[in-house]
């Protein structure tokens, strides 16, 4: 079956600071890889999205890289900000599927 | 334009009630989807409307849970004889088609069964 597994939180960081969030899948073929973003008291958002092997989804200075060698997409901020405090989920669309299947989510607080 | 709204956003109710989640969707959406977001789940698909299709009920967890989608726009997820591990978020979300377009989703409902 389709699985993503993903870094447990939750994680706290100082602004300004690296951030990365580990995801890695399991699936069959070649799905399509998310990440979605939920602000306190928001719903989800897409925060970026890659179709294909090698495709690198970016946004806000989010950017995360489909590799299909290691099937993994691991998001990565260069310098994170208190406003990027959420919940972030690694998702996976199987081909010609509609189903989401995501991870647990990974809680990430920006302290000033 | 609008984004996808839910009602009511926060649902407190007695073990063995029923309740009903409503769901709007983005106007002209065609797609239309339920999830489940729990403590000891995560995030979980459980149902899919697209036009006059048949619903995909896949995901539902049990007879108790069912939904129905009117006139192909507004949709109503009912939860009969509410448990207390039916407590969540519901999630709803909407999309122009299915598979290849993005899901847009609602502020979700959080259900809490006492």
């Amino acid at each position: 079956g389709n699985s993503v597994t993903q870094m447990e939180g939750p994680v706290t960081l100082s602004e300004e600071a690296f951030l990365t969030i580990n995801c890695t899948y399991t699936a069959t073929g070649y799905p399509s890889l998310f990440w979605y973003v939920q602000y306190p008291g928001e719903g989800l958002q897409l925060l970026l999205k890659a179709t294909k092997a090698d495709d690198k989804g970016s946004n806000k200075g989010f950017e995360a890289t489909y590799r299909k060698e290691t099937t993994s997409f691991h998001l990565e901020k260069g310098s994170v900000q208190v406003s990027d405090s959420a919940v972030y989920f690694c998702a996976l669309r199987p081909p010609h599927d509609y189903k989401l299947s995501f991870g647990a989510g990974t809680t990430v607080t920006v302290r000033a | 334009g609008a984004g996808v709204s839910q009602s009511p956003s926060n649902k407190v109710t007695e073990k063995g009630k029923d309740v009903e989640l409503r769901c709007d969707p983005i106007s002209g959406h065609t797609a239309l989807y339920w999830y489940r977001q729990s403590l000891g789940q995560g995030l979980e698909f459980l149902i899919y409307f697209q036009g006059n299709s048949a619903p995909d009920k896949s995901g539902l967890p049990s007879d108790r849970f069912s939904a129905e989608r009117t006139g192909g726009s507004v949709s109503t997820l009912t939860i009969q004889r509410t448990q207390q591990e039916d407590s969540a978020v519901y999630l709803c979300a909407s999309s122009l088609n299915g598979d290849a377009y993005e899901q847009y989703f609602g502020p979700g409902t959080r259900l809490t069964v006492t």
